[in-house]
């Protein structure tokens, strides 16, 4: 079935490190991929999406690209910070039709300073 | 953009009573919710999928007669969390598709309940 991998957590990293969370997706069709994040004690929040194959999602310096050939849709952040501790989601759905969202098990991020 | 709006944000309960979850879309019409449920530490659970004017399509091993979940309208949905225990106490999330439901999802703001 459809399905969302991430790396497990924690990843605990010091402030302006470069961060990487993989996550790799399982599909049929043509899903769109987002990045969400819960910071402590509040909901989701959308971070970042992409909607097709080789579109790049950016906000607030995180970055992901989906890779069709790879199913990935790894998230990046050049130089992290503390106000970034959270968990963050990888998910995916299809915006051509109304179902359910999947998604990865959720990495939680600790930023040292 | 689109607002989806839960309520309560907190709730505490004793262990044996019910406990209602409003999820409202507050800037359109949402035909499908879906109710996520997150334990501490982990990831989101989906429970079930709330259709409008229709019976919830739940998860397997989701129990429909503990999490009794309503569609009334186009823009509310509402779970209740019926003789809840300890075991119960979670947050909550609801999420409902912006744009005649093939839009983007937005998320509420969840609901913490805990049970004493």
């Amino acid at each position: 079935g459809d399905s969302v991998t991430q790396m497990e957590g924690p990843v605990t990293l010091s402030e302006e490190a470069f961060l990487t969370i993989n996550c790799t997706y399982t599909a049929t069709g043509y899903p769109s991929l987002f990045w969400y994040v819960q910071y402590p004690g509040e909901g989701l929040q959308l971070l970042l999406k992409a909607t097709k194959a080789d579109d790049k999602g950016s906000n607030k310096g995180f970055e992901a690209t989906y890779r069709k050939e790879t199913t990935s849709f790894h998230l990046e952040k050049g130089s992290v910070q503390v106000s970034d501790s959270a968990v963050y989601f990888c998910a995916l759905t299809w915006m051509n039709r109304d179902d359910k969202i999947i998604f990865g098990k959720g990495t939680r991020l600790h930023i040292l300073p | 953009g689109a607002v989806v709006s839960q309520h309560p944000s907190w709730v505490i309960c004793k262990s044996g009573t019910s406990v209602k979850i409003e999820c409202r879309s507050l800037d359109f019409q949402a035909t499908t919710m879906f109710w996520y449920r997150q334990f501490p530490k982990q990831s989101l659970m989906l429970m079930a999928t709330s259709n409008e004017g229709s019976k919830a399509t739940y998860e397997q091993g989701v129990e429909k007669d503990k999490f009794l979940i309503n569609h009334a309208s186009l823009t509310l949905s509402t779970l209740t969390v019926t003789s809840a225990h300890p075991e119960d106490s979670s947050f909550y999330i609801c999420s409902a598709r912006a744009g005649g439901g093939t839009g983007e999802l937005f998320f509420g703001e969840g609901s913490r309940l805990t049970v004493l």
